[in-house]
């Protein structure tokens, strides 16, 4: 079945550094890649995504490109701030609907 | 425009007692998806409805029935809690039919219960 691996956490970063976390999964068929992201006590919310090999998605400074030859997602931004601290989840989905989730990967941003 | 909401924000069950959460959205969605989110283990799907009329089970569903009332709304009932059951609730909703291999989710607040 359908699985997706994100590097574990939490990240704690200063504000303005780079930041990268990893995402691969398996699937079998194309599946659309997504990264989501939850604020303290909120429900998830679409950050970006990408529907096939190559794409890269991009929203609010962070990005991610779909890589089919390594089957990974990474997301990245250049310069985080303290308003992203946040728990970032790494999905894909393919058919019938059924959306499967990395297991999150907390963000700490410090001033 | 609310988009999904669910209620209550806040359960606290003793063994062996009933609830229903309820959950709606305003956006027209096909689908909708009851989910729990435990530390640790990520998003786990309870029930999902492809459409107004169908439920299927998803990756957890032992201990849960659902509901899809209408269009607008899916309930999650816990017929007899047990502590395994102490989780974060998400229902979602995503707009594409049944096949559709990309769909975007639009998830709710959230309902915290916990099982004594």
């Amino acid at each position: 079945g359908n699985s997706v691996t994100q590097m574990e956490g939490p990240v704690t970063l200063s504000e303005e550094a780079f930041l990268t976390i990893n995402c691969t999964y398996t699937a079998t068929g194309y599946p659309s890649l997504f990264w989501y992201v939850q604020y303290p006590g909120e429900g998830l919310q679409l950050l970006l995504k990408a529907t096939k090999a190559d794409d890269k998605g991009s929203n609010k400074g962070f990005e991610a490109t779909y890589r089919k030859e390594t089957t990974s997602f990474h997301l990245e931004k250049g310069s985080v701030q303290v308003s992203d601290s946040a728990v970032y989840f790494c999905a894909l989905g393919g058919g019938y609907q059924k959306v499967t989730f990395g297991t999150g990967t907390k963000l700490q941003v410090i001033p | 425009n609310a988009g999904v909401t669910q209620t209550p924000k806040f359960q606290v069950l003793k063994t062996g007692q009933s609830m229903t959460l309820q959950c709606a959205q305003d956006m027209n969605h096909n689908s909708m998806y009851w989910y729990r989110q435990d530390p640790g283990m990520g998003l786990r799907l309870i029930y999902y409805s492809a459409s107004e009329g169908t439920t299927d089970k998803g990756e957890v569903p032992n201990g849960y029935n659902v509901s899809r009332l209408n269009k607008r709304e899916f309930s999650l009932r816990l017929e007899s809690a047990a502590p395994s059951q102490t989780s974060v609730y998400f229902c979602a909703s995503s707009e594409r039919g049944w096949g559709e291999s990309y769909n975007e989710q639009f998830f709710g607040p959230g309902t915290r219960l916990t099982v004594l």
